[in-house]
This record gives structure tokens, sequence and C-alpha cells, in this order.
């Protein structure tokens, strides 16, 4: 199993140009999401999916769209990106199942910068 | 307040040392937590999962304190290996949806 896939790994944007994240997964996880992580603020949640048609908003998603048309891909797109979305940005996803349902794989990490 | 608060460190302790590290929650309904692992530039891994008082794997132990709502990690005998960003997870959503709520991490690093 390849696990939980990003891509790009690094990427760099202009203010106001949109772009999507790809995250893919070949655990057959029911449970996706997508986290930004910041220096000093840990990870904070943007949107997780807890199967696929089903989406919902997590701490912070404005700026930040999701859909999830399968149950292995979970893209992130950014509609008009803003200095304030440089980040680093993962994915992570976990079964709903009963034994150790919640322990979360994440992908590597996409690193986001924009100018 | 934060959700989930750590101590920030960094730690620097020598090989062989014994370092502690605790973490404070304020949802007083979570029933589980995790201790990941980040490495510089990396994905977070999990290193445990806290459930009920608490619970052992090898070096490392962690503690939970519903009382106080505070869980601790304890790293026995450190190798330079462990060096890394210790987060601190809170499970606040739940046992099915796994909407985690991270501290902002603890940094330790070991030296010879």
């Amino acid at each position: 199993n390849a696990g939980v896939t990003q891509t790009p790994k690094f990427q760099v944007l202009k203010t106001g140009q949109s772009m999507t994240l790809q995250c893919a997964q070949d655990m057959n996880h029911e449970y996706m999401s997508w986290y930004r992580q910041d220096p000093g603020m840990g990870l904070r949640l943007i949107h997780y999916s807890v199967g696929a048609g089903i989406t919902d908003q997590g701490e912070v998603p404005n700026g930040y769209n999701v859909s999830r048309s399968t149950t292995e891909d979970f893209p992130l797109r950014l509609l008009s990106a803003a200095p304030s979305q440089t980040s680093v940005y993962f994915c992570a996803s976990s079964y709903t199942g009963t034994s150790t349902p919640d322990t979360q794989y994440f992908g590597p990490g996409t690193r986001l910068t924009v100018l | 307040r934060k959700e989930v608060e750590q101590d920030p460190g960094p730690f620097n302790v020598p090989e062989g040392a014994t370092v502690a590290f605790n973490c404070t929650y304020s949802n007083s309904a979570s029933q589980s937590f995790f201790w990941y692992r980040q490495d510089c530039r990396k994905e977070p891994k999990l290193l445990m999962s806290v459930y009920s008082s608490g619970n052992e794997d090898g070096r490392f132990t962690a503690q939970l304190n519903r009382a106080s709502q505070y869980i601790s990690l304890l790293i026995r005998d450190s190798k330079l290996s462990d060096s890394a960003t210790y987060l601190c997870v809170d499970n606040a959503g739940g046992t099915s949806y796994g909407k985690l709520t991270f501290g902002q991490g603890t940094i330790l690093t070991v030296h010879p």
C-alpha cells in the first residue's frame, strides 16, 4: 500500500490564483481530512469527510473547498489564494470502525507559499 | 484558552535522561487522546494512544488525569533518535469521526 499520498510537495502561487491540492489513499478508509500547520499554532482542521459524497467544515474552512466523489480521493481547492494561506497542508485518513478507530495516517504534506 | 495546551519547550536533555511533557485540555467530555511524533518537515506519526488511565509502550509511558484534565508523556532512557516535536492530541470529536484537536507541540532535543 502507498498509504496517503499528496501532490504537489511544493507550490508557489501568486495572490488571487486558484489551485487544487491532491490527496489519495489506498487503505479503503472512510474518513479523510485536511489540516494546515503554521508555526506555533499546531495542526488545525480545515475540512473533513466521513465518506464519499459527505463533507463538512472544520475549524478554519474559509477560502477552501472540498469534494469527495470517491472513497480514495479528497482534493482541497484554494479558490483565490491569499498570503495568509501560506502553510504546510496535511491530508489524513482513518477508519471509522471499532478497532483503534481514530488512528489517523498522514500524507507527507504540501508546502504552499502565496506571494 | 486554547483547547489543547503544551509547553513548547525546547527541552534539551542528554542521552539516557528521563524527560516528561505535560499537556492540558479544556474539553471535559473528551474520552481519548493521542501523542503524535513529528520529525522536522515530516508528517505526524502516531506514537501512543491514551485511553482511560494511561498506557506504556517500552520506554514511553502516557498518563491521563481526568480530574485535572491533563495528559503526560514520559520518555525514559532518551535516545538521540527521540529528538522530535511531540504533539498532544484530543479526540474531541468522538470515536467515529476522528476530529482531532492538536496542541502546538513540544520540541525535544536529545544530545550526546
